[in-house]
């Protein structure tokens, strides 16, 4: 398994502003992944990280909402933007091994926003 | 969309019981996963199975890859207090290293009274 650490671990944020969060992996990988997990619900992915290209969004996320940088390797952000309390989650990151479908993730950035 | 039907949604049991969950799904998939997600942190995988039929033990955890491969299920022995969490399966539509075609359920809350 990876060992993926994510900064920060949580935060409180005002509504209008933006929030950067940091997902850095122990080793190479070739993609990268980010989830939003909303208060007593499941996992639902937001984005593909990939290095050297854009990001590829799932059906109901834009890239103007959240942003994505993917510089290399064993690093990747998640902008939160103009942030409102719909946005209060926990935002994941996480990583496969490539050919095998095992997602392994950061603890977690816990967003409030108010 | 895919949905994946995730049971019980919580349950509250004593120290030294057995538990059961299950995961259930009109689509067929070729991989299913098990999650355990405490507070504060992020997913931690348990067991992955891979073929259907196949039964796959970690510790006291044990867990199977329906036959129809539209199942699964999660068996918990003699619980201890520090299996409290929730737990969560996951299943993949295709082959390969996309988390575009993993699908979360919802989660079973476990509460182990001591």
């Amino acid at each position: 398994s990876a060992v993926i650490s994510q900064k920060p671990s949580r935060d409180i944020c005002q509504r209008g502003t933006s929030l950067t969060i940091q997902c850095q992996v122990d080793s190479q990988v070739t993609m990268m992944f980010w989830y939003r997990q909303q208060p007593g619900q499941s996992l639902t992915l937001i984005a593909t990280a990939n290095q050297g290209s854009e990001a590829t969004y799932e059906s109901g996320f834009v890239i103007d909402k959240f942003p994505i940088s993917r510089p290399n390797l064993t690093f990747s952000t998640l902008t939160v933007s103009n942030m409102s309390p719909e946005d209060s989650s926990i935002y994941l990151c996480s990583v496969d091994r490539g050919a095998d479908t095992e997602a392994f993730f950061g603890q977690g950035t816990r967003l409030t926003v108010v | 969309g895919q949905q994946l039907n995730q049971s019980p949604q919580s349950m509250f049991i004593q120290e030294g019981e057995d538990v059961s969950m299950n995961c259930t799904s009109s689509s067929i998939f070729n991989t299913w996963l098990w999650y355990k997600q405490e507070p504060g942190e992020g997913p931690v995988l348990l067991i992955a199975l891979y073929k259907a039929g196949e039964l796959t033990s970690n510790g006291r955890l044990t867990a199977q890859f329906g036959i129809t491969r539209k199942d699964s299920f999660l068996n918990i022995s003699a619980s201890i207090p520090s299996d409290v969490g929730i737990y969560f399966c996951a299943g993949q539509l295709g082959y390969g290293g996309s988390q575009g075609n993993l699908i979360f359920g919802k989660g079973t809350k476990l509460s182990v009274k001591p």
